[in-house]
């Protein structure tokens, strides 16, 4: 089984819904971070937490909300969904004597 | 400001000739420096990582990078791609007691028969 989970892999929603990714992890990985990608930019920092009380926004926070549920989940909402929110999300884990990061799946996230 | 640059878009390359992808970065101290690779429909794999030591770094999949400090430079190789090589390349860089990473845009690899 896979160590980084994401759901859902793929999702079409329409404008203005709200709408939850969820991350999980079997890694035992302290730090989470959910990031997005889009084609020529590489991928941009969304959130990230390392543990379950410690929440920092990343790089591009706006329009995005999280959760971290537990140790091993981190939940990535969008709480009304526009169409430039068209992209591909992934989630990662890191543990905290390392900088190494280990991906999800990812989600494909498509806002009509 | 700190940034981490792939100048290359895209390359194409034959199977069985070499690679050379280039990743340059703009920081104030020696980061730590990774490249990931990421295949169709896929999350992104980590390839190699340089913290400290010797500046030529051997990887998965027979990929080695080599770090330059003089240039600001990691820069990734293999000398004999395979077909299935073909993906989309990050280089990743970290700094010390920050464990964020920024990545750059990414290079596409296509192999040709």
């Amino acid at each position: 089984d896979a160590d980084v989970t994401q759901t859902p892999r793929n999702r079409i929603t329409k404008t203005g819904k709200r709408i939850m990714l969820e991350c999980s992890q079997t890694k035992g990985h302290d730090r989470m971070y959910w990031y997005r990608q889009d084609p020529g930019l590489g991928l941009q920092l969304i959130y990230y937490s390392f543990d379950v009380k410690d929440i920092n926004k990343g790089e591009i926070s706006d329009g995005y909300s999280v959760s971290r549920q537990a140790q091993a989940k981190f939940s990535l909402s969008l709480e009304s969904a526009i169409p430039n929110q068209t992209a591909l999300y992934f989630c990662a884990t890191s543990d905290s004597q390392g900088y190494e990061q280990y991906f999800g799946p990812g989600t494909r996230l498509t806002v009509t | 400001a700190q940034s981490v640059t792939q100048p290359d878009i895209h390359i194409t390359v034959s199977e069985g000739a070499s690679l050379e992808l280039r990743c340059n970065y703009s920081y104030g101290a020696t980061p730590y420096l990774f490249w990931y690779v990421q295949s169709p429909g896929q999350g992104l794999q980590l390839l190699l990582k340089y913290f400290s030591g010797d500046t030529l770094v051997q990887g998965i999949k027979g990929f080695e990078a080599e770090f330059k400090r003089s240039q600001s430079s990691f820069n990734l190789r293999k000398p004999s791609v395979h077909w299935s090589d073909a993906a989309e390349y990050f280089c990743a860089v970290g700094l010390s007691n920050d464990y964020k990473l920024s990545f750059g845009a990414g290079t596409t690899v296509t192999v040709r028969a």
